[in-house]
């Protein structure tokens, strides 16, 4: 069975800050991918970024980055440079092989302080 | 490209009523999911229909089906409302097959379902 942690139900960063949204997994197949999603308050699921249990290098996508810890089985989302616009709700997510079903945590709700 | 579409937007039913949401996928892609998503339980898996095909089904009961079209758009229906299915429904497509785990899926905006 996949399963999802992510223990921080609130966080908050000042503007133009960094902050990191811990999520660790769970998992037997020895091939997964972890994404990250974004949903603000109209509800969309926005994608971020994503990394495969095989890739070597941490995924970057802009001022995303994830933070691959295998032997932890941690993907932690580091944010830098926060926007007023990254307030939202931030969910982990993992995928296995052979179906498109991503399995959740319950999600971060972070809150950008001007 | 036209993103993931749901409709409609939100829904208000009653007890025991049934309801049909709809979901038209990114042209191209051929698998479509469902999530719900709730306060209490969060976002949880409902089906993945492939090419017309159900190949994956989440823990729900019976009263919630789905079907998916030759254009890819799909339907999801619930019969028999009860008042915990209240929740965001969130349809997802991919364009892939589903066997490689770099696989994006591509939400809608959701249909918000309140039940009375």
């Amino acid at each position: 069975a996949q399963k999802i942690t992510q223990t921080q139900p609130g966080m908050f960063v000042q503007e133009k800050e960094a902050v990191t949204l811990d999520c660790t997994y769970d998992t037997s197949d020895p091939s997964y991918g972890l994404f990250w999603y974004k949903q603000p308050s109209s509800g969309e699921m926005i994608f971020l970024i994503y990394q495969g249990s095989y890739d070597q290098q941490n995924a970057t996508e802009g001022r995303y980055s994830l933070n691959f810890q295998k032997a932890r089985k941690s993907a932690n989302l580091v944010i830098s440079a926060s926007q007023l616009g990254d307030s939202a709700m931030y969910f982990c997510a993992m995928k296995g092989t052979g179906a498109n079903n991503l399995f959740f945590g319950t999600g971060t709700r972070l809150t950008v302080i001007p | 490209k036209a993103g993931v579409t749901q409709t409609p937007r939100y829904l208000i039913k009653t007890r025991g009523q049934q309801v049909t949401l709809s979901c038209s996928p990114i042209s191209g892609h051929r698998s479509v999911s469902w999530y719900q998503q709730t306060p209490g339980q969060g976002l949880q898996f409902l089906f993945e229909y492939f090419s017309e095909t159900q190949r994956n089904k989440g823990n729900f009961p019976g009263r919630f089906s789905g079907r998916q079209f030759s254009n890819s758009r799909s339907e999801m229906n619930v019969s028999t409302l009860e008042l915990g299915d209240s929740a965001l429904y969130l349809c997802a497509s991919s364009g892939g097959t589903g066997k490689r785990t770099n696989e994006k899926l591509f939400f809608g905006s959701g249909t918000q379902l309140s039940v009375l």
